[in-house]
C-alpha cells in the first residue's frame, strides 16, 4: 500500500521568506501523480500543485514550486516570498494511475507566517 | 461556476442514531469521493462514485455507505453512530476519474 509522510508537523516562516515543507512517500507504481494541497480555516482542500511522476520537470505555479526527487521518492514544496495568505495546514497527496485511484494524504505541516 | 457544495455545515448527533452528509459536484463533474478528517487519523479515503457506481470502498465499517443519483449528486450515511465518528467529512467532485479534485468544505460532525 502507498503511504505518504510529512516529518514537519509545523513549520513557520518570516513574510516574504521562503519556506521548503518536506514529503516523502512510497510505492511500488511506476506512474502517478503527486500533489500538495492547501486547507486554510475555511476547512476547503485547495489544490496548490500537481506533479506526474513520468515528467521530469518540477511543476511550477507562481511562487509555488516543488522538488520532485523520483528516485528518492521525495517531493518537497518551496514556497517563495511568504504571504500572509499563506499561512494554512498543508497536505502532500499520492494518486496513483491504476486500480483505486483514491488520494493518500501525508499527516500534514502547519505553515505559519510571521509578519 | 458553483463549486462543490455540502450539507450541512455542522451536525450534532447523538451517539445511536444515523445521519446523512450531501454533497453537490461541480456542474459536469460525474465522479464523487468522499474523506473523513479526523486529527488522530488525518484524512482518510471512504468511497468513491462514478456514475451512480460505487468504484472504490476504504476500510470503513458497514455502517458507512453512500449513493450517487443520477444528476450526481452525492450522499453519504452513518447508522448508529459511535463518539469516534466525530469528524471533518469533505467530499471532492472531479470530472472524469483521473481528473483533478475539487473539494467542498466540508461537514463537520459531532457525536455526543
Amino acid at each position: 500500500a502507498q503511504t505518504v509522510t510529512q516529518s514537519q508537523p509545523e513549520m513557520s516562516v518570516q513574510e516574504a521568506e521562503t519556506v521548503t515543507l518536506s514529503c516523502t512517500y512510497d510505492t511500488s507504481e511506476s506512474d502517478y501523480y503527486l500533489f500538495w494541497y492547501k486547507q486554510p480555516p475555511s476547512r476547503q482542500m485547495i489544490l496548490v500543485i500537481r506533479q506526474e511522476a513520468y515528467k521530469q520537470q518540477n511543476a511550477t505555479e507562481n511562487r509555488f514550486s516543488v522538488n520532485f526527487q523520483k528516485a528518492a521518492k521525495s517531493f518537497s514544496l518551496k514556497i517563495s516570498d511568504s504571504q500572509l495568505g499563506d499561512a494554512a495546514m498543508y497536505f502532500c497527496a499520492y494518486r496513483g494511475k491504476q486500480g483505486a485511484q483514491k488520494l493518500v494524504f501525508g499527516q500534514g505541516t502547519r505553515l505559519t507566517i510571521n509578519p | 461556476k458553483a463549486g462543490v457544495t455540502q450539507t450541512p455545515r455542522y451536525l450534532i448527533k447523538t451517539r445511536g442514531q444515523q445521519v446523512t452528509l450531501s454533497c453537490s459536484p461541480i456542474s459536469g463533474h460525474r465522479s464523487v469521493s468522499w474523506y473523513q478528517q479526523t486529527p488522530g487519523q488525518g484524512l482518510q479515503f471512504l468511497f468513491e462514485y462514478f456514475s451512480e457506481t460505487q468504484r472504490n470502498k476504504g476500510n470503513f465499517p458497514g455502517r458507512f455507505s453512500g449513493r450517487q443519483f443520477s444528476n450526481s449528486r452525492s450522499e453519504m450515511n452513518v447508522s448508529t453512530l459511535e463518539l469516534g465518528d466525530s469528524a471533518l467529512y469533505l467530499c471532492a467532485s472531479s470530472l472524469g476519474v483521473t481528473g483533478d479534485y475539487t473539494f467542498g468544505s466540508g461537514t463537520r460532525l459531532t457525536v455526543v
